[in-house]
C-alpha cells in the first residue's frame, strides 16, 4: 500500500516553462488537494477535489490548473512558471467525511529560476 | 480564513509542558492537528469535531472550544521527538471538506 505518491521529488524550471506535478493515491479516497508550503506561510490550499470530475479553487489558485479524471490521480499543472511559484508542494488525500485524517505525499520541491 | 496559531515558536527543555493555540474568526466544524519534522511531510495527530468527538493518538491531548472557535494542543512532559512544526487545520461549518491550515508553530525540545 503506497499511500500518496508524488512525482517528481525535485524539479528546477526556468521562468515561463510549464510542467505537471503528478499525484496518485491507492486508498480509494474521494477527497484530494494540493497545498504549497512557504516559510512563515504554513500550508496554503491551491486546488481541491471532492471526487472524479469535480474540482474547486482554494486560497491561492492563480497560475495553477487541476483536473480529476479518475479517483486515483490528481495532477497539478503550472501553466507558465514564475519565481513566486518556488515552493514545496504537497498532495493530500482523505476519505469522504468530516472526521477523516489527511494523508500527505512526500512533497515536491520546485525551484523556478 | 486562515486560522491563527500562537505562539509562532516555542523552546522547551525535555520534560517541560507547552500549549499551542489555534483560533478562527469563522464557525468551525472540525479542527485537525499535524506535526511536521524538517524535510518530511506532515503527519496526523488528532481531529476534534463540533459536538465533542475526538480522534487521534492516545498520548496527544487537545481541546476545542466551539463557542470561541478555538483549539489548544497540550504537549506534556515533552520529549526530544516532539520537536517539529505543528499545524492546525480547520474546516468551516458548511464548508465542503476544505481543510485550511494555519502558519504553524515551531517547537524545539532540548536535552
Amino acid at each position: 500500500n503506497a499511500g500518496v505518491t508524488q512525482t517528481p521529488k525535485f524539479q528546477v524550471l526556468k521562468t515561463g516553462q510549464s510542467m505537471t506535478l503528478q499525484c496518485a493515491q491507492d486508498m480509494n479516497h474521494e477527497y484530494m488537494s494540493w497545498y504549497r508550503q512557504d516559510p512563515g506561510m504554513g500550508l496554503r490550499l491551491i486546488h481541491y477535489s471532492v471526487g472524479a470530475g469535480i474540482t474547486d479553487q482554494g486560497e491561492v489558485p492563480n497560475g495553477y490548473n487541476v483536473s480529476r479524471s479518475t479517483t486515483e490521480d490528481f495532477p497539478l499543472r503550472l501553466l507558465s512558471a514564475a519565481p513566486s511559484q518556488t515552493s514545496v508542494y504537497f498532495c493530500v488525500s482523505r476519505e469522504q467525511g468530516w472526521d477523516t485524517e489527511a494523508f500527505f505525499g512526500q512533497g515536491t520541491r520546485l525551484t523556478v529560476v | 480564513q486562515q486560522p491563527v496559531q500562537s505562539p509562532q515558536a516555542v523552546i522547551l527543555r525535555e520534560g517541560e509542558d507547552a500549549v499551542i493555540n489555534c483560533s478562527s474568526s469563522k464557525a468551525l466544524y472540525s479542527v485537525h492537528w499535524y506535526r511536521q519534522k524538517h524535510g518530511e511531510a506532515p503527519i496526523f495527530l488528532m481531529i476534534l469535531l463540533k459536538g465533542g468527538e475526538q480522534k487521534g493518538h492516545d498520548k496527544i491531548s487537545a481541546s476545542f472550544n466551539e463557542k470561541k472557535q478555538q483549539s489548544s494542543l497540550y504537549l506534556t512532559a515533552s520529549q526530544l521527538s516532539y520537536s517539529g512544526t505543528y499545524f492546525c487545520g480547520t474546516e468551516l461549518s458548511g464548508g465542503y471538506n476544505k481543510l485550511i491550515f494555519g502558519a504553524g508553530t515551531r517547537l524545539a525540545v532540548h536535552p
